[in-house]
């Protein structure tokens, strides 16, 4: 079955940073347009970032821009997402999604906590 | 950045009754609009793609329609398993945005 898996989160500092891993597995990553979504705890889905099948066109969130990268390892297979200058607000799950005509599959999501 | 606005943010519904659940886009959309299910503890579940196309084992009772800037999602006949939220979203600008969400709950 098609599936991503997420993996990284965890409890950080204010001011630190994580990395967060997605393997994709029964496709080829670098075919398809990827992109991270995060929740907040009890709140709705926000969009984070982009990456295009070219690898060259990468997109973010105002609220991420400057302090997160996505990129990804054709040779692994998988995607990532820096994050630096963690905040508070950073706290949710993220999701790491592959888009088609929609976004499809999701991954089960890793939580990132942001706290002192 | 185009805002989806969901409405109701709660609908109270019975099981067997029909629901009409709509998304209003600040801005054109044209076709690429996609609706979301989400359960508790659970991923999000692509349900509706570019407005009115069914996703892969999403079952007939589900269907979308609009254009523009005005789109509904309806799902007839409620089962048990469909009480959940439900998100739309935009990917025609950036930044992609989904709206806030409709709550549909049993009545």
């Amino acid at each position: 079955d098609v599936q991503l898996v997420e993996s990284g989160g965890g409890l950080v500092q204010p001011g630190g940073s994580l990395r967060l891993s997605c393997a994709a597995f029964e496709f080829t990553l670098n075919t398809y347009n990827m992109n991270w979504v995060r929740q907040a705890p009890g709140k709705g889905l926000e969009w984070v970032s982009y990456i295009g099948r070219s690898g060259d066109d990468q997109r973010y969130a105002d609220s991420v821009k400057g302090r997160f990268t996505i990129s990804r390892d054709t040779a692994k297979n998988s995607l990532y997402l820096q994050m630096n200058s963690l905040r508070d607000e950073d706290t949710a799950v993220y999701y790491c999604v592959r888009e088609a005509a929609g976004f499809d599959p999701w991954g089960q999501g890793t939580l990132v906590t942001v706290s002192s | 950045e185009i805002v989806l606005t969901q409405s109701p943010a709660t609908l109270s519904l019975s099981p067997g009754e029909r629901a009409a659940l709509s998304c209003r886009a600040s801005q054109s959309v044209s076709s690429y609009l996609a609706w979301y299910q989400q359960k508790p503890g659970q991923a999000p579940r692509l349900l509706i793609y570019d407005v009115s196309n069914r996703a892969t084992g999403i079952p007939a009772r589900f269907s979308g329609s609009g254009s523009g800037t005005d789109f509904t999602l309806t799902i007839d006949s409620l089962e048990a398993e469909d009480f959940a939220v439900y998100y739309c979203h935009q990917r025609i600008n950036w930044p992609l945005t989904f709206g806030q969400g409709t709550r549909l709950e049993v009545k």
